[in-house]
């Protein structure tokens, strides 16, 4: 049981590039999330999909792009990458039923660069 | 928005002392969670929180959500070298699972 994976775990960019952070769970979860996490600033929710075909907008969406691809894959985008993308970007999942719990289960993350 | 913040950012114990984080948010909450990161981690659950007022313990953790659902704390009695990380809570709104995270206490624990 795999839990929540996401693609790759490292990652260089330079200013003006384009990318796509990959992430699946195998939980059978509805709810998943894309978080970043700068230092001394917690984690901030980038988008989050409550369902399969459904996406939302979260605290800090702006530059960046998601797809709910199946209910297993939620990927997201970055278009034109700027240094203030720096970041390690954690993708999480949750059962998102209300008889089940609401635990997070987050991936290992992802440390983007861009230069 | 939703804003979930949190106080201390850091917080410096000798081993043995206790330690308390504590949440706010700028709205009412359905329920709350708490959360630990390890260095290089990634965060990991502990608990959730969900009536006015709950109380709940694990071990050395006590965990807290005010009675206006508004606010919530963590209280670490005798702190241990394993007790270090980030604590972060989480909140959402009632009917959704859109979680806003505060901006976490880290902890370090002087041996």
């Amino acid at each position: 049981n795999a839990g929540v994976t996401q693609t790759p775990k490292f990652q260089v960019l330079k200013t003006g590039q384009s990318m796509t952070l990959q992430c699946a769970q195998d939980m059978n979860h509805n709810s998943m999330y894309w978080y970043r996490q700068d230092p001394g600033m917690g984690l901030r929710l980038i988008y989050y999909s409550a369902s399969e075909g459904t996406t939302d907008k979260g605290e800090v969406p702006n530059g960046y792009n998601v797809s709910r691809l199946n209910k297993r894959e939620f990927s997201l985008r970055l278009e034109s990458a700027a240094p203030s993308q720096t970041s390690v970007y954690f993708c999480a999942s949750t059962s998102g039923r209300r008889l089940s719990g609401n635990t997070i289960y987050f991936g290992e993350g992802s440390w983007l660069t861009v230069v | 928005g939703q804003q979930v913040m949190q106080i201390p950012q850091y917080q410096h114990v000798q081993e043995g002392e206790d330690f308390t984080t504590y949440c706010n948010s700028s709205t009412t909450l359905s329920n709350i969670q708490w959360y630990k990161q390890r260095p290089g981690g990634h965060p990991v659950f502990l608990i959730q929180l969900v009536k006015s007022g709950e109380v709940k313990k694990q071990k050395r953790l006590t965990f807290q959500f005010g009675e206006a659902k508004k606010n919530s704390s963590l209280h670490i009695t005798a702190t241990q070298t394993t007790d270090v990380g980030t604590y972060f809570c989480a909140g959402s709104t009632s009917g959704t699972y859109k979680y806003i995270f505060g901006t976490g206490t880290r902890l370090k624990v002087l041996a």
